[in-house]
């Protein structure tokens, strides 16, 4: 399948501390990523994008770094707050007509006072 | 509120039976998007409508079925319903066809949770 959710990793982290959550995308043509935040009983919540031409872009408190050589993506949350204990997806969009989102399995994050 | 509303939010039915879930977009959004969400499969994307019309199609079964109306809402329905559909169904909107950066994001609506008994 595209995108397996059998195992969900749990990031746990201190309450004021960065968070740095970690995807690894699949395909190469890919041309556009999204972060989401999916907290429970909610649907997911955009955070950040990035096109594929950029590496890097910031937004409030968070960070978003591409890296296309290895296919990586990564999310950093700046003094993470218990609000923003949540799920956390990577989706990626292929360049060209297919136009539709592969969401990756997904990362807990769980913060703690 | 993100502007997406989905109804029912929980629907509880028997196996074998049909069922149709609402979906109503972000004001001036013509582009509805439907995705599964179960536990063992993740975000699924089974189908998108762009003003009216089909525009992509993903792992969507032969017992779904989707339209999108002339007021740009969208209804999805699930037929021969199966222990396995019971999952949460998520419907997004953007503001045109194509996925992109800007009004073109997906905004999600909160879900309809299904349970087939």
């Amino acid at each position: 399948g595209e995108s397996v959710g059998l195992h969900l990793p749990t990031l746990s982290v201190q309450e004021g501390d960065n968070s740095i959550i970690n995807c690894a995308y699949s395909n190469s043509a890919s041309d556009y990523f999204i972060w989401y935040k999916q907290e429970s009983g909610k649907g997911p919540q955009f955070i950040i994008d990035i096109r594929s031409n950029m590496d890097k872009r910031q937004g409030q408190r968070v960070t978003v770094l591409l890296n296309k050589t290895v296919k990586h993506l990564s999310l950093q949350i700046a003094a993470t707050q218990p609000g923003d204990s949540a799920v956390y997806f990577c989706a990626e969009k292929m360049r060209g007509g297919y136009n539709k989102l592969i969401f990756g399995a997904g990362t807990r994050l769980a913060v703690h006072p | 509120d993100s502007g997406v509303t989905q109804t029912p939010k929980h629907l509880i039915t028997a196996t074998g039976q049909r069922v149709t879930l609402r979906c109503s977009p972000r004001s001036g959004d013509l582009s509805v998007y439907w995705y599964q969400q179960s536990l063992d499969q993740g975000l699924q994307f089974l189908i998108q409508y762009y003003n009216g019309e089909e525009r992509a199609k993903g792992n969507i079964l032969e017992r779904f079925s989707a339209q999108q109306f002339p007021d740009l809402h969208s209804e999805l329905n699930l037929s021969s319903l199966e222990l396995g559909d019971s999952a949460l169904y998520f419907c997004a909107s953007s503001a045109w066809g194509q996925i992109d950066s800007g009004a073109n994001v997906l905004t999600f609506g909160a879900g309809s949770r299904l349970t087939v008994l």
